[in-house]
């Protein structure tokens, strides 16, 4: 089975701080994708990543960042948190040419920024 | 742009009663069509999708979803819902495989005894 592990399901910052929200998948998906939840708000797509060191933007990406090194892990950033950054974040991995669309995603990481 | 719309935020079910979840999407092209369901504090499982042909599709856990393209929907149904039901419903639209995908906002389905 696809997994994709989250390695922080729970994290507390303060205003101004650096985060890092790491992922990582086990199964050579091409495709990387950063989503934030909130609730009424559903999931809004933030970064994507079709390939290492490729990055695209998504429909949220002001004050985040994102970094692809290797194949297998997806990292998101914030440069420097603010408290309307609280919130659900939930990686996902696809394949790249499967067109089956389906997106495996982590457990979630649950950001509180005070 | 694409669009998904989920118009019901909260559904409340009986166990054992039937289920319908609405989705209507806003696409120029023909769809890809998911339905996902999260349970709580988890992630996102995928339990069925459209891509084309039969435009009635069986997924998992016992629930199938219509394609109606006359009505840009894409609602999700079940016969016969059971407790282990409860969770959080998203419909997705996506114009490829690989490409990304639009979420709606999601329906809470509630399940009373």
């Amino acid at each position: 089975d696809v997994k994709v592990t989250q390695s922080s399901r729970y994290l507390v910052k303060r205003t101004g701080e650096k985060v890092f929200l790491e992922c990582v998948q086990d199964m050579d998906h091409e495709n990387m994708f950063w989503y934030r939840q909130d609730p009424g708000l559903g999931l809004r797509l933030i970064y994507f990543s079709y390939d290492v060191k490729m990055k695209e933007k998504g429909d949220i990406p002001e004050g985040y960042s994102v970094s692809r090194e290797k194949k297998e892990r997806f990292s998101l950033i914030l440069e420097s948190a603010s408290t309307n950054q609280t919130s659900m974040y939930l990686c996902a991995s696809s394949l790249q040419t499967g067109h089956t669309g389906e997106l495996f995603f982590g457990e979630g990481s649950r950001l509180t920024v005070l | 742009a694409q669009s998904v719309t989920q118009p019901d935020i909260h559904i409340t079910v009986s166990e054992g009663a039937s289920l319908e979840l609405r989705c209507n999407y806003s696409y120029g092209a023909t769809p890809y069509l998911f339905w996902y369901v999260q349970s709580p504090g988890q992630g996102l499982q995928l339990l069925l999708k459209y891509f084309s042909g039969d435009t009635l599709v069986q997924g998992i856990k016992g629930f199938e979803a219509e394609f109606k393209r006359s009505q840009s929907s894409f609602n999700l149904r079940k016969p016969s819902v059971h407790w282990s039901d409860a969770a959080e419903y998203f419909c997705a639209v996506g114009p490829s495989g690989y490409s990304t995908l639009t979420f709606g906002k999601g329906t809470m389905l509630l399940v009373s005894p």
